[in-house]
């Protein structure tokens, strides 16, 4: 079992409408949650971190935790095009302070 | 300022070389790691370390080394390249076991041919 999954996508959703992303993992002994923006050849950039359960909103970002469902959520509202990018999710677990990576989910704004 | 650089951002090499990949960061930071980004875009942790404890991904071959002057460096060796370890390198810090995230390097792409 992988200890992080991400739908794959690609996901296209036109200008303006709300993008939703959706993360799951596997050890519930997991301690912390990171969303990446990653745009092709760059490096991945923080978005959002949560370690709460309940949402946390950050400007058009929403991060969503369940720790009881082990769902972590992303939601993007008033997508743009420059949105267009692969978004990783990330955990951190509480041993070893290692962070386990999603396959990412590639998405396309539409203008 | 850059936060965490590494270098060389292109390697490309044949195969059976041994290479280097440099990584530096200035963030204070107890705690550097090594990705590999395949062609699917799926970041696979192969190293964590800091100064107490090395923690490698039981799946990394034994031809990665990480090499570790200082708690600002850890840098990447591969010896007896091969094809298949053509992918896009990532050096990362982050602070320990708190809920700090991982910052990241710019990346290193490296062809084998």
């Amino acid at each position: 079992q992988k200890e992080v999954e991400q739908n794959s996508g690609p996901l296209s959703v036109p200008e303006g409408a709300i993008a939703s992303l959706n993360c799951t993992y596997s050890d519930r002994g997991s301690q912390s949650f990171f969303w990446y923006r990653q745009y092709s050849g760059k490096s991945p950039e923080l978005i959002m971190s949560i370690y709460s359960n309940g949402d946390k909103e950050d400007g058009r970002f929403t991060a969503q935790l369940n720790k009881a469902s082990q769902y972590v959520s992303l939601l993007i509202r008033d997508s743009q095009p420059s949105d267009s990018a692969t978004y990783l999710c990330a955990v951190k677990k509480w041993t070893g302070n290692q962070f386990y990576f999603g396959t990412g989910t590639s998405l396309t704004v539409i203008p | 300022d850059t936060a965490v650089s590494q270098t060389p951002k292109y390697l490309v090499t044949q195969m059976g070389n041994d290479k280097s990949i440099k990584c530096e960061q200035n963030l204070g930071h107890d705690t550097m790691y090594w990705y590999k980004q395949d062609s699917k875009k799926f970041l696979k942790i192969m190293f964590s370390y800091n100064n107490k404890e090395l923690i490698i991904n039981e799946t990394v071959p034994n031809r990665f080394s990480p090499k570790s002057p200082d708690k600002a460096h850890l840098n990447l060796h591969i010896n007896s390249l091969e094809l298949g370890d053509s992918a896009v390198y990532f050096c990362a810090s982050s602070q320990g076991q708190g809920l700090s995230p991982l910052h990241f390097g710019n990346g290193t792409r490296l062809t084998v041919t």
